[in-house]
C-alpha cells in the first residue's frame, strides 16, 4: 500500500525557514516523479514544486522560486521541501503528492505550516 | 498560466442520482485533464486521466469526457461516498494548474 506521511509542518514567523519532510513506502520510491502541492485556507489547490525520480531536475512555480527549495533522498525514500524566506501567503496545508511531472497518483494526509508573527 | 474554472462551487444531489461537473480551461490543453475527489479526513484521490482514463480502482459510475477547453465529470447513479469535494487539474503545461472546487452534497 502507497503511503506518504509528512511532518515539520508548524507555526514560524515571516522570513524565517521550514523544513517538511515526506517518509514514503509501499513502492520504490526511486521510480518515481514526487511534488509537494499546497492548499490555504479556504483556496483551491496549487502546484508547489515537483523533482525527477532521480533528483537531477526540479521545477517551481515562480512564486517560490529561489526561495524553497525541493530535494529528495531515494536511499531513505523520502522527499524534502525547504522553505527559506516565508511570508503569509505560504500558509497552507501542504501535501506530499507522488507524480508532478503530469499527474498526482497519491497524495499523503497534508501537514499545516502557518506563517504568521 | 493555464486557468482552470470550475463554475459550480457547490452541487446538491440525492443518493441514486446522476451529476455532471464541469471544468473548462482558458486555452485548449487537449486532453490532458485530470480528475479528483477528496472526502472528509482522507486524502486526495485520483479518479480520472486523460481526460477519461479511470484510474485503478475508479468506480466505472465514474466517466470523464471533454477535450480542448471544456471538460465534464459525470457520477451515475450517486453513492453515499461520492459526496465530497472534486478539482479538475490540467497537465498541458507548468504551471500545472487547478480548478477551485466543486463540493457535492447531498441533498
Amino acid at each position: 500500500e502507497v503511503q506518504l506521511v509528512e511532518s515539520g509542518g508548524g507555526l514560524v514567523q515571516p522570513g524565517r525557514s521550514l523544513k517538511l519532510s515526506c517518509a514514503a513506502s509501499g513502492f520504490t520510491f526511486s521510480n518515481y516523479y514526487m511534488a509537494w502541492v499546497r492548499q490555504a485556507p479556504t483556496k483551491g489547490l496549487e502546484w508547489v514544486a515537483s523533482i525527477t525520480n532521480s533528483g537531477g531536475s526540479t521545477y517551481y512555480r515562480d512564486s517560490v522560486k529561489g526561495r524553497f527549495t525541493i530535494s529528495r533522498d531515494n536511499a531513505k525514500s523520502t522527499l524534502y521541501l525547504q522553505m527559506d524566506s516565508l511570508r503569509s501567503e505560504d500558509t497552507a496545508t501542504y501535501y506530499c503528492t507522488r507524480g508532478g511531472k503530469l499527474v498526482f497518483d497519491y497524495w499523503g494526509q497534508g501537514v499545516m505550516v502557518t506563517v504568521s508573527s | 498560466d493555464v486557468q482552470m474554472t470550475q463554475s459550480l462551487s457547490y452541487l446538491a444531489a440525492s443518493p441514486g442520482e446522476s451529476v455532471s461537473i464541469s471544468c473548462k480551461a482558458s486555452k485548449s490543453i487537449s486532453n490532458y485533464l485530470a480528475w479528483y475527489q477528496q472526502k472528509p479526513g482522507e486524502a486526495y484521490k485520483l479518479l480520472i486521466y486523460s481526460g477519461s482514463t479511470l484510474q485503478s480502482g475508479t468506480p466505472s459510475r465514474f466517466s470523464g469526457s471533454g477535450s480542448g477547453t471544456d471538460f465534464t465529470l459525470t457520477i451515475r447513479s450517486l453513492e453515499p461516498e461520492d459526496f465530497g469535494l472534486y478539482y479538475c487539474q490540467q497537465y498541458y503545461e507548468k504551471p500545472l494548474t487547478f480548478g477551485s472546487g466543486t463540493k457535492l452534497e447531498i441533498k
